[in-house]
């Protein structure tokens, strides 16, 4: 069975600090792992996925198969941040949201 | 493209009452989720479809709860009878299972009183 666990239901930071959002999985094979975030009465959509490693609005997110871990990290956070953050996995077409974080970031 | 298109937007219902909610996917996507948002525990898959077809239904919380897709555009998901504890958004989702990016409808958030 397939499970993501967000440990954190609310973060909030101030401008211009760095932000991680923390992610961990649990899965048996090799999982496709993802960020979706949803902004303020807008859909959500897709942020960043681990097989594309690339940064996205600054965030970026390394898999870490050993600590079964993929955590989201900005330098320095920024007001229009402020969203819920949903870590995913994906396995046999499945996919399978964490409980999600409200971010909060404050001037 | 429109996107997922989902409707109601809202709806509020009486407890007991029948509550039908529709989803429209991504012409081309083949594969369908429904998704139900709640503060308490966020994002739950309730069931997917693959190709029309129900693969995993674990998440459906009773057997109040039941998905349809009858054709590769259109399914529902109905709730009979609603209770006050339905109430949240729920979300449809679709994708295309070769490129994994889920497209999501703005929701359904339903009120049952």
């Amino acid at each position: 069975a397939q499970r993501v666990t967000q440990p954190e239901k609310l973060l909030s930071v101030f401008k211009g600090a760095p932000v991680e959002l923390k992610c961990n999985y649990s899965y048996s094979g090799s999982p496709e792992l993802f960020w979706y975030v949803q902004y303020s009465r807008q859909r959500l959509q897709l942020l960043l996925r681990h097989i594309s490693r690339e940064s996205i609005k600054g965030f970026t997110a390394d898999l870490n198969k050993g600590e079964t871990s993929f955590h989201l990290k900005k330098p320095f956070a920024q007001e229009e941040d402020s969203a819920m953050y949903y870590c995913a996995l994906r396995a046999d077409y499945k996919l399978s949201f964490g409980a999600g974080t409200t971010v909060t970031v404050r001037a | 493209d429109a996107g997922v298109i989902q409707s109601p937007r809202h709806e509020v219902t009486e407890m007991g009452q029948e509550v039908t909610l529709r989803c429209k996917p991504i012409s081309g996507h083949n594969s369908l989720f429904w998704y139900r948002q709640t503060m308490m525990r966020g994002l739950e898959l309730l069931i997917y479809f693959n190709n029309n077809v129900p693969i995993d239904d674990s998440g459906m919380p009773e057997d109040r709860f039941s998905a349809k897709m009858p054709n590769a555009s259109f399914s529902t998901l109905k709730i009979q009878p609603s209770e006050p504890r339905d109430s949240a958004v729920y979300f449809c989702a679709s994708s295309f299972e070769d490129t994994a990016e889920a497209f999501f409808g703005q929701g359904t958030r339903l009120t049952v009183v």
